[in-house]
């Protein structure tokens, strides 16, 4: 079984541009997690979809952020536009029930310049 | 809002060594109790989980922790690490009143092994 695939592995974007992250979940998980670690702090949960919809996203900094989880597969989180303080190492997990172990993708690092 | 506070943000050992990395969470009502781990250009993995029952729990590649609620802690112990050990270890908790949907983690501890 393929694990959780986040991509790209590394983006670098100057302030102002926008930037799409993708998660690929574990196939047949339909709880799919976006969190993020800035700047060697704490790993901070985004939201929460429970296939296609938004269960939670109390995490989401501000309205620069938007997660998608179109067809309850794959997810993109885009930041339009980049802030410096966006920068960080976004991650992605999954589970097929809500008290399962949730799994991690290997994040993507995003720096913001 | 529930926090989760490890104290150590690096342990530096000699293989072979016993190891402890602390954790210490703020919850007045039950919690379900974790440590991940990553490894270098990795995601983070599950080690060992508290959800009830016994309050020493053991884990993957020799590790276990132990509950401790009057002390609100969950301390990650192993008895000889080695090397390949060397990696970032998170505690972290759900439950509680953010729910068990969310995963509430610590700063992290960066175990370096050395021979």
């Amino acid at each position: 079984e393929a694990g959780v695939t986040q991509f790209p592995s590394h983006s670098v974007i100057e302030k102002g541009q926008t930037v799409t992250l993708r998660c690929d979940p574990i196939s047949g998980h339909d709880n799919l997690y976006w969190y993020r670690r800035v700047m060697g702090k704490e790993i901070k949960f985004l939201l929460h979809f429970v296939k296609e919809s938004k269960q939670d996203e109390s995490g989401m900094p501000n309205n620069r952020f938007l997660a998608e989880r179109t067809g309850g597969t794959y997810s993109t989180l885009k930041v339009q536009p980049a802030e410096l303080e966006d920068s960080g190492v976004y991650f992605c997990a999954s589970n097929r029930r809500l008290l399962d172990e949730q799994y991690f993708g290997p994040g993507t690092r995003l720096t913001v310049t | 809002a529930q926090s989760v506070t490890q104290l150590d943000s690096q342990v530096p050992v000699f293989e072979e060594a016993p190891v402890e990395l602390r954790c210490n969470y703020s919850s007045s009502v039950s919690v379900y109790l974790f440590w991940y781990v990553q490894y270098p250009n990795q995601g983070l993995q599950l080690l060992l989980k508290y959800l009830s029952g016994s309050t020493l729990v053991k884990g993957i590649n020799g590790f276990e922790a132990e509950f401790n609620k009057s002390q609100t802690s969950f301390h990650l112990r192993k008895p000889s690490v080695h090397i390949s050990d060397t990696a970032e270890y998170f505690c972290a908790v759900s439950g509680g009143n953010t729910g068990f949907q969310k995963l509430v983690f610590g700063t992290g501890t960066r175990l370096l092994v050395s021979p």
